[in-house]
């Protein structure tokens, strides 16, 4: 089966800081689509970022970037000047390519917490 | 324009009765695909519909779970027969079919919450 794996259960930020989330994943495949999802405790389901694999350039998206590292198969998610809205899980997934559908594979989730 | 509609909110059901969940995708989207939550877990892909027609439903249970998409109306998960392990919240995602639909993202739903007691 292919996974996406998050290592941290939980993750911790002050205001204004920082944080990194990590997220690897395994495939066979040269072309998919990886995302990250924000869940805030309304539990709606919130797009943050998109990836294409192809492409080698890092998307941005204000202040939120990723870290896409192809060959390692990974994907982290760096959010710069924490706000206390971003206190909520964050689903890393993937999407296989060659597909025309949203089949989306996600990982355990990483609760972060912003503290002010 | 409204989003994905989910109704109802929360759903509470006795073990052996008939859950009926309903999902409106977004206007102008004519793919939904369903997927469930599980307590502390991500979520798990069920299945995928189209207008009339069922695409992939690799991820529904083998039994009790069945899913449609009509010409008219929203989307309908169907779980007959709950059981305590049916307890989670089920979401509803809908996407547009657009040239590169490779990357068309899916909009969620807020999901609906059964608890079966």
């Amino acid at each position: 089966a292919q996974t996406v794996t998050q290592s941290q259960p939980e993750m911790s930020v002050q205001e204004a800081e920082t944080v990194t989330l990590s997220c690897t994943y395994d495939t066979s495949e040269n072309n998919y689509y990886l995302f990250w999802y924000k869940q805030p405790p309304s539990r709606q389901m919130i797009l943050v970022i998109r990836q294409e694999a192809y492409k080698q350039q890092n998307a941005t998206e204000n202040r939120f970037s990723v870290n896409f590292q192809k060959a390692a198969k990974s994907f982290s998610l760096k959010i710069s000047d924490s706000q206390l809205g971003d206190t909520a899980m964050y689903f890393c997934a993937r999407k296989a390519g060659g597909t025309s559908y949203g089949k989306l594979t996600f990982g355990q989730g990483t609760i972060l917490t912003v503290h002010p | 324009n409204a989003g994905v509609m989910q109704n109802p909110r929360h759903l509470v059901r006795r073990r052996g009765q008939e859950a009926r969940l309903r999902c409106s995708p977004m206007k102008g989207h004519s793919h939904v695909y369903w997927y469930r939550q599980l307590p502390e877990e991500g979520l798990k892909f069920m299945v995928y519909l189209q207008k009339e027609n069922i695409i992939d439903e690799s991820g529904m249970p083998k039994e009790r779970f069945s899913a449609e998409f009509p010409k008219e109306g929203p989307s309908i998960l169907r779980i007959q027969q709950v059981v305590r392990g049916d307890s989670a919240a089920y979401f509803c995602a809908s996407s547009a079919r657009t040239g590169t639909a490779d990357n068309s993202p899916l909009h969620f739903g807020n999901g609906t919450r059964l608890t079966v007691t």
